[in-house]
């Protein structure tokens, strides 16, 4: 069973860089070539949102309004793959999530396998 | 502010069916296909439909999903208390470049 676990600060001061890493078990991040590895957020209270995506190959695709400030990695070696968001505003208060992204093909895209999610907040 | 909306909140006694609508448009689930998404109290999401109708294996078949034009519906039929949820549609939007989620949906058991 694929499992999926994000790690990283839960407390991040204003202007500064969110990190968070999300380890992948039970399964290789390159088993397959319709596999992204996605990043989503949630703030308190509020809906989901989609930050963005890799394939093991290093193809991202990220969120236009977030793409400015966010970066995703993966790490085949490790078999994880990360997100950083730079200047971070009170706004980016959110929980976290990771999870597997299944592209069989175009604009057929979902999500999953979830990571159980952490909050991070954004506070001096 | 999504691109796809659905209803605040939908209710129903246990045992009786409820649907939930997502609304979008030609850029999104107009020519993707939708996913539904549960997430029960402080959880992570679950993928419930992928496919706009296909169930992912272990999700009863109590869950349906369709899709039509532009809208997409989630049914849910003898409704249970631990089926008392957030629902969210998911799909990729051709004109935003970005998956997009629907507003979501609060569904109580009354």
């Amino acid at each position: 069973q694929l499992q999926l676990q994000e790690s990283g600060p839960g407390l991040v001061k204003p202007s500064e860089t969110l990190s968070l890493t999300c380890a992948v078990s039970g399964g290789s991040i390159m088993t397959s070539s319709i596999y992204y590895w996605g990043w989503i957020r949630q703030p308190p209270g509020k809906g989901l949102e989609w930050i963005g995506s890799i394939h093991h190959s290093g193809i991202t695709s990220y969120n236009p309004s977030l793409q400015s400030r966010v970066t995703i990695a993966v790490d085949t070696s490790n078999n994880q793959f990360s997100l950083r968001m730079t200047s971070v505003t009170a706004a980016d208060t959110a929980v976290y999530y990771c999870a597997r992204m299944i592209t069989p093909s175009i604009y057929k895209d979902y999500f999953d396998y979830w990571g159980q999610g952490t909050l991070v907040t954004v506070s001096s | 502010q999504s691109v796809l909306t659905q209803p605040p909140s939908v209710s129903a006694a246990p045992g009786q069916t409820v649907t939930i609508s997502c609304s979008g448009g030609s850029s999104n689930i107009g020519n993707s296909d939708v996913s539904w998404y549960q997430q029960l109290p402080q959880t992570a999401p679950k993928l419930l439909i992928y496919d706009n109708n296909k169930r992912p294996s272990g999700i009863p078949d109590r869950f349906s999903g369709s899709k039509s034009g532009t809208s997409a519906t989630l049914g849910i039929t003898g409704l249970q208390t631990g089926d008392e949820a957030d629902f969210y549609c998911g799909t990729w939007d051709s004109s935003l470049s970005a998956y997009v989620f629907g507003t979501g949906t609060k569904v109580t058991v009354l």
